[in-house]
């Protein structure tokens, strides 16, 4: 069974400029997440999908950050405009309603 | 609101040796624990989880987490450390479910050969 995928894995940015991620959850999870994890800390949940809803997004900083997730398989998150401070790595995970959370690989941002 | 407290950013250990890791969890409600260990350029991956039933949770690679009440602990142990165990583990916890998950720091394991 093919795992969480997500491009790219690696982005480098300037400042102010906008970047999207696309993340392909595990086929039939309807739960998708998207976390954000910087350097020395645990990932930190932004924002949470049950098919094509939000659930959660209550830690998502909604004036540069959007995420969606049409017909409730693929998902996008969004950075516009990108601060030094999104300096990341950012994880999609998916999961069966009510399940364990399976994660992808990530992809790492940098804001110079 | 729940939290979990990773003791020790860094852990270094012989092969051969016991490995452990601590983990303290707040909770305002009966938790779920999870320990996720992450590789290099990797995502997460499930370790083992605590879920109500045995206290005594055993995962994947030889590892085992105790989940202790009464000290708010869910510590992850191995008896004999491998080489291929360096990698960086989070303890974390839910409120009763698989979904609102709260990670802590995360601990560096370091593998001496």
């Amino acid at each position: 069974e093919a795992g969480v995928a997500q491009s790219p894995r690696y982005k480098i940015i300037e400042k102010r400029q906008s970047v999207a991620f696309w993340c392909n959850p595990i086929s039939g999870h309807a739960t998708l997440y998207w976390y954000q994890q910087i350097l020395g800390q645990g990932p930190k949940l932004l924002i949470q999908f049950q098919n094509n809803g939000v659930v959660d997004d209550s830690q998502l900083p909604k004036d540069r950050f959007s995420a969606e997730r049409l017909k409730g398989v693929d998902s996008t998150l969004k950075i516009q405009p990108a601060k030094l401070e999104d300096s990341a790595v950012y994880l999609c995970a998916s999961s069966l309603v009510g399940n364990e959370q399976f994660f992808g690989p990530g992809t790492r941002l940098t804001v110079l | 609101a729940q939290s979990v407290t990773q003791l020790g950013s860094h852990v270094s250990v012989s092969e051969g040796a016991l490995v452990l890791l601590r983990c303290n969890y707040s909770s305002s409600v009966p938790p779920y624990l999870f320990w996720y260990v992450q590789y290099p350029n990797q995502g997460l991956q499930l370790l083992l989880k605590y879920t109500s039933a045995a206290t005594l949770v055993k995962g994947i690679n030889g590892f085992e987490a105790e989940f202790k009440k009464s000290e708010t602990s869910f510590h992850l142990t191995k008896p004999s450390a491998h080489m291929s165990d360096a990698a960086e583990y989070f303890c974390a916890v839910s409120d009763g479910g698989y979904q609102k998950v709260t990670f802590g720091t995360g601990t560096k394991l370091q593998v001496i050969p």
